[in-house]
């Protein structure tokens, strides 16, 4: 069981440059989220979705975008990087009810130069 | 609002000494409370939870926490600890009705042979 599977671990990026952070989750949950982690400040929400086609703001979505064409699939895109985005990115998944858990994934490292 | 501290940004501790992480949280409703722990380059994993019920919870590793909805704590805690519970630990809260956690900054517990 793979569990949430972010890629790729590590990226550099230049000031301007997109991508996207790809994040899949095989545990069927309905709840995916996105997460930065600076240093000193744990954890803070981006973007989350409560199942296929439904996505809402978390407490710093500037500068990101998401979609949820799949149950399985959430990926954070970045159209124009900065260097504050550099920054560690988890994605999270949940079920409905049941233990209220998240499962995270081993996170994507990435810097904006 | 819902918020989470975590007022010691590191613990030291003797190995085989017990420990405490500390954590009050602040919420409008009947909070879920959660801990997590990081090790290095890796994505969060869960410890503990209360939803409701019995004040104390068991977790993994021989942790345990105690909720006390008087002093807004859920302290981590365990009875020895050893070199390896060193890590990264995050206190969140999440209420009924809503679909995200708040974390706390973190703190990192060194265990010292």
């Amino acid at each position: 069981n793979a569990g949430v599977t972010q890629t790729p671990k590590f990226r550099i990026l230049k000031i301007g440059q997109s991508m996207t952070l790809q994040c899949a989750q095989d545990m069927n949950h309905n709840y995916m989220y996105w997460y930065r982690q600076d240093p000193g400040m744990g954890l803070k929400l981006i973007y989350y979705s409560v199942g296929a086609g439904i996505t809402d703001k978390g407490e710093v979505p500037n500068g990101y975008n998401v979609s949820r064409s799949t149950t399985e699939d959430f990926p954070l895109r970045l159209e124009l990087a900065a260097p504050s985005q550099t920054s560690v990115y988890f994605c999270a998944s949940r079920n409905t009810g049941g233990e209220n858990i998240q499962y995270f994934g081993a996170g994507t490292r990435l810097s904006v130069l | 609002a819902q918020s989470v501290a975590q007022p010691e940004d590191q613990v030291n501790v003797a190995e085989g000494n017990p420990l405490t992480v500390k954590c009050t949280y602040s919420v409008s409703g009947n909070p879920y409370l959660f801990w997590y722990v990081q090790y290095p380059n890796r994505g969060l994993q869960f410890l503990l939870k209360y939803i409701t019920g019995d004040n104390l919870v068991k977790g993994s590793y021989g942790f345990e926490a105690e909720f006390n909805k008087s002093q807004t704590s859920f302290h981590l805690k365990k009875p020895s600890a050893l070199v390896s519970d060193s890590a990264l630990y995050f206190c969140a809260v999440r209420v009924t009705g809503a679909n995200n956690l708040f974390f706390g900054t973190g703190t990192r517990l060194t265990v010292i042979p």
